[in-house]
């Protein structure tokens, strides 16, 4: 199994709004990713956890908080975010560096 | 600087053409190539990764080589369903999480 689960997968927000989205693995793998990715670019990595813990962010605004709460779970809190923010955010896992991705959350800030 | 630059950026073939796409890196010391289709609003999906000149990998009509400096996607008589984006990745350190995207090559299969 290489399933990587994103919810929601879509999700309207306004820039005053708080929310979250959620990502789960089940493959066992020790290191977890939040990517960035803008229509007709490459994913922009965010964050990435490594053993539960936080061991790179990429210079990414505080309006973004990622959370990890235990190995198989991984979430991005979001807040007052800018229409520019909207974006497929993607999560994505792995264990010998080949990244498994999710499906993503298409997110829109009005 | 650590870069990878993919072409073509389009490529519109019959079906049944075969073709290749193109990743060319300038790293300090590749750990891994990485190859993954990726389809409009979805979450890139991986193929294959390579880690050394030389190597070779395939999975159905899809090949991917590996030399000092470039990597090929090599797809053999394709299909409308392998119509997709296409993007390459390198990781240059050990021990390094971080891959380096190129910017993708959107492929179209005409019936």
């Amino acid at each position: 199994d290489t399933e990587v689960t994103q919810t929601p997968k879509h999700l309207v927000m306004g820039m005053t709004n708080k929310k979250s989205l959620k990502c789960e693995q089940h493959m066992g793998h020790r290191a977890m990713y939040w990517y960035k990715q803008k229509a007709k670019k490459p994913p922009e990595l965010m964050f990435v956890y490594s053993y539960e813990k936080l061991s790179i962010n990429e210079s990414v605004p505080s309006r973004f908080s990622p959370e990890c709460p235990n190995s198989s779970l991984l979430n991005l809190h979001l807040h007052a975010l800018q229409p520019e923010d909207s974006a497929l955010y993607l999560c994505a896992s792995s264990q010998d560096y080949s990244l498994f991705f999710g499906s993503g959350t298409q997110l829109s800030v009005l | 600087e650590d870069q990878v630059t993919q072409s073509p950026e389009a490529l519109r073939l019959q079906e049944g053409e075969s073709s290749s796409l193109n990743c060319s890196y300038t790293v300090s010391g590749l750990r891994g190539l990485f190859w993954y289709r990726q389809d409009p609003g979805k979450g890139p999906e991986f193929l294959f990764t390579l880690y050394s000149a030389g190597e070779e990998k395939e999975k159905e009509r899809l090949k991917a080589t590996l030399t000092k400096k470039e990597s090929f996607l090599h797809i053999t008589a394709p299909k409308p369903e392998d119509s997709a984006t296409y993007l390459c990745a390198v990781r240059v350190n050990f021990g390094n999480e971080k891959l380096t995207f190129g910017t993708g090559t959107r492929l179209t299969i005409i019936p």
